[in-house]
């Protein structure tokens, strides 16, 4: 069945540090891929997505490319605030169903 | 996009008593899920509650545990029974609109 792998955290970086969370995926169809996270104490919100091959999700300065040939949507983000320290989930969603999760990762972002 | 509400937020139970979550769309959907989040842990989902239709469970998660209704397109309920330690979780429920997924605050369960 179709499932997602994220890389370990907890991670830690200083302000202005360059992130990269890594998720790749395995899915029999053409999913949709997501990025999710959940600041410490709040529910769970839409990063950022995408639709189809090479498609670039965006928002608040994160970036993710959906990567048919290496079945990755790896997060990026070139410059992290202490904000950003939150809990991040790379997602699938095969025709419009519900989302398979993985594990989450942790970001602690420190001044 | 959908704006969801749960109710209750969190709520302490009793071993061996049950819980009834609500979770209010304000626009009409077809497809509602239902997820868990154990502590530390990542988000999984239970069941699928369209409305018309018995609700779908997914592999581990039992009707007689984890009984849905879905009286309407923007309304559903989970029932969390006879309730032990290990339900202690954050429950959420979703909506699917387009290729979206919107989450609810989710309700924060502790069993004692």
């Amino acid at each position: 069945g179709d499932s997602v792998t994220q890389m370990e955290g907890p991670v830690t970086l200083s302000e202005e540090a360059f992130l990269t969370i890594n998720c790749t995926y395995t899915a029999t169809g053409y999913p949709s891929l997501f990025w999710y996270v959940q600041y410490p104490g709040e529910g769970l919100q839409l990063l950022l997505k995408a639709t189809k091959a090479d498609d670039k999700g965006s928002n608040k300065g994160f970036e993710a490319t959906y990567r048919k040939e290496t079945t990755s949507f790896h997060l990026e983000k070139g410059s992290v605030q202490v904000s950003d320290s939150a809990v991040y989930f790379c997602a699938l969603s095969d025709s419009g169903y519900a989302l398979n999760f993985g594990k989450g990762t942790s970001l602690l972002v420190t001044p | 996009s959908a704006v969801i509400s749960q109710k209750p937020s969190r709520d302490i139970c009793q071993r061996g008593t049950s819980l009834t979550i609500q979770c209010q769309v304000d626009s009409q959907v077809t497809m509602m899920f239902w997820y868990r989040q154990q502590p530390g842990q990542s988000l999984t989902l239970i069941a699928t509650a369209n409305q018309g239709s018995e609700a779908t469970y997914e592999s581990g998660f039992v009707i007689d545990k984890f009984p849905i209704s879905r009286p309407n397109l923007t309304f559903s309920t989970l029932t969390v029974s006879n309730l032990s330690p290990e339900d202690s979780s954050i429950y959420l429920c979703s909506v699917g609109q387009g290729q979206e997924q919107f989450f609810g605050p989710g309700t924060r369960l502790t069993v004692l």
